[in-house]
């Protein structure tokens, strides 16, 4: 099982602010995928990554896979309360499961 | 959109018992998973089914599990006999096609949430 660890495991920031999620392993993926998680429900898929050094911009949020296709960011800009939630990394080994990091939990106060 | 869905959304069963966690996969999809989230832990993979048979599984998915297709809408994890670490968020997942250099992301349920007394 590769390793991924997401920092930071909590983020809280006002409003209008931007913030970074960062999701590393020393393991290469072949793709790596961004979900959202609200309490009580599955994760919502964001976004795919596959190629090394590739960025992907969804509305107010970056994601980057690394060149090396070891790690990822996700960048929010102008955050918003509706952006509160887990967000949580996985990569994708080989051509079945993923592995998940632990999530980062954010909260964009009002 | 369409969506993965699992059913019951809650299921409490006596330790020792058999469970049966069902989902209904995206309809074009061809490769089933299956997760589970122990509460503050992270979603662990338990195994993934293709073509009617297991494709990967992990050292989780151990003689008490199995999974089914059991016809062409519906996929299955049977828990043969419930132990108390078995409690957890269980969720089914679906991809409409093999690798395709990994391309092909897994769209996730809403989950099951099983508690063992």
């Amino acid at each position: 099982t590769q390793l991924l660890e997401q920092s930071p495991q909590f983020l809280s920031i006002q409003e209008g602010e931007n913030l970074t999620v960062y999701c590393n392993s020393s393991s290469v993926f072949s793709s790596l995928q961004w979900y959202r998680q609200e309490p009580g429900e599955g994760p919502v898929l964001l976004v795919t990554v596959v190629t090394g050094g590739e960025v992907k911009k969804l509305k107010r949020l970056t994601f980057q896979f690394g060149d090396a296709r070891k790690d990822s960011s996700l960048h929010i800009t102008a955050a918003q309360p509706g952006d509160t939630g887990l967000y949580l990394c996985a990569g994708k080994d080989n051509d079945y499961k993923l592995s998940f990091g632990a999530g980062t939990t954010v909260t964009v106060r009002a | 959109e369409p969506e993965v869905t699992q059913t019951p959304s809650h299921q409490v069963t006596q330790m020792g018992q058999e469970v049966i966690l069902r989902c209904v996969p995206i309809s074009n999809h061809l490769y089933f998973y299956w997760y589970r989230q122990i509460l503050g832990q992270k979603v662990e993979f338990l195994v993934s089914f293709y073509n009617n048979e297991i494709s990967e599984k992990s050292e989780i998915f151990d003689d008490q599990f199995s999974v089914e297709r059991p016809d062409g809408s519906n996929f299955t994890l049977k828990i043969r006999s419930t132990k108390l670490e078995d409690s957890a968020m269980y969720f089914c997942a679906s991809s409409p096609r093999y690798g395709g250099g990994g391309n092909q992301p897994q769209h996730f349920g809403d989950g099951t949430r099983l508690s063992i007394l």
